[in-house]
């Protein structure tokens, strides 16, 4: 089983609609994070989570809001999708130390 | 601030050659630097990190990377391409060393590989 795993992974919306995407991991990882990545752009981080109790924004948090519902659950929401959102979304995890991020497979959204 | 520039959006090579992939990166710390790769319909998969210790990085599949701070660079090679090496490789920046903080990205460099 991958150790980061990664719900939908594809999903068509249409504007205005409010979409939650999940991220698990086995990994026993402190750390997730939420990218989203846009052709050419590469990887623009949206909110990170240190611990259960602990939230932030990244760059580009506009538009999106976060749940941290356990260590191992992380969940992304568009509360009002619109189709500059359509990208690939990925979520990561990392240990206390960040040596290293793991990645999930990604969401693909379209947002119409 | 932190930023990395990918010198090349798309690079292809012919099986059996030499892969150069170039980084650039500005930091006002001691970066942590790192590589990754993303085959189609896949996520991020490390292909090494640099943390301050030896310049020259070995990472996995054969590629290596060599960090100059006087060039603020980290170019990732490879001495012979296969076609399984085309995908997109990322090159990120960490300002803290030895550790994390946040990840910044560059925008990507496409590797094709020919027969």
């Amino acid at each position: 089983d991958a150790d980061v795993t990664q719900t939908p992974r594809n999903r068509i919306t249409k504007t205005g609609k409010r979409i939650m995407l999940e991220c698990s991991q086995t990994k026993g990882h402190d750390r997730m994070y939420w990218y989203r990545q846009d052709p050419g752009l590469g990887l623009q981080l949206i909110y990170y989570s240190f611990d259960v109790k602990d939230i932030n924004k990244g760059e580009i948090s506009d538009g999106y809001s976060v749940s941290r519902q356990a260590q191992a659950k992380f969940s992304l929401s568009l509360e009002s999708a619109i189709p500059n959102q359509t990208a690939l979304y990925f979520c990561a995890t990392s240990d206390f130390l960040g040596r290293e991020q793991f990645f999930g497979p990604g969401t693909r959204l379209t947002v119409l | 601030a932190q930023s990395v520039t990918q010198l090349d959006s798309h690079v292809s090579v012919s099986e059996g050659t030499p892969v150069l992939l170039r980084c650039n990166y500005s930091s006002s710390y001691s970066p942590s630097l790192f590589w990754y790769v993303q085959h189609p319909n896949k996520g991020l998969q490390l292909l090494l990190k640099y943390t301050s210790a030896a310049t020259l990085v070995k990472g996995i599949n054969g590629f290596e990377a060599e960090f100059k701070k006087s060039e603020t660079s980290c170019h990732l090679t490879k001495p012979s391409a296969h076609m399984s090496d085309a995908a997109e490789y990322f090159c990120a920046v960490s300002p803290v060393s030895g550790g994390y903080n946040k990840l910044i990205f560059g925008a990507g460099t496409r590797l094709a590989v020919h027969p």
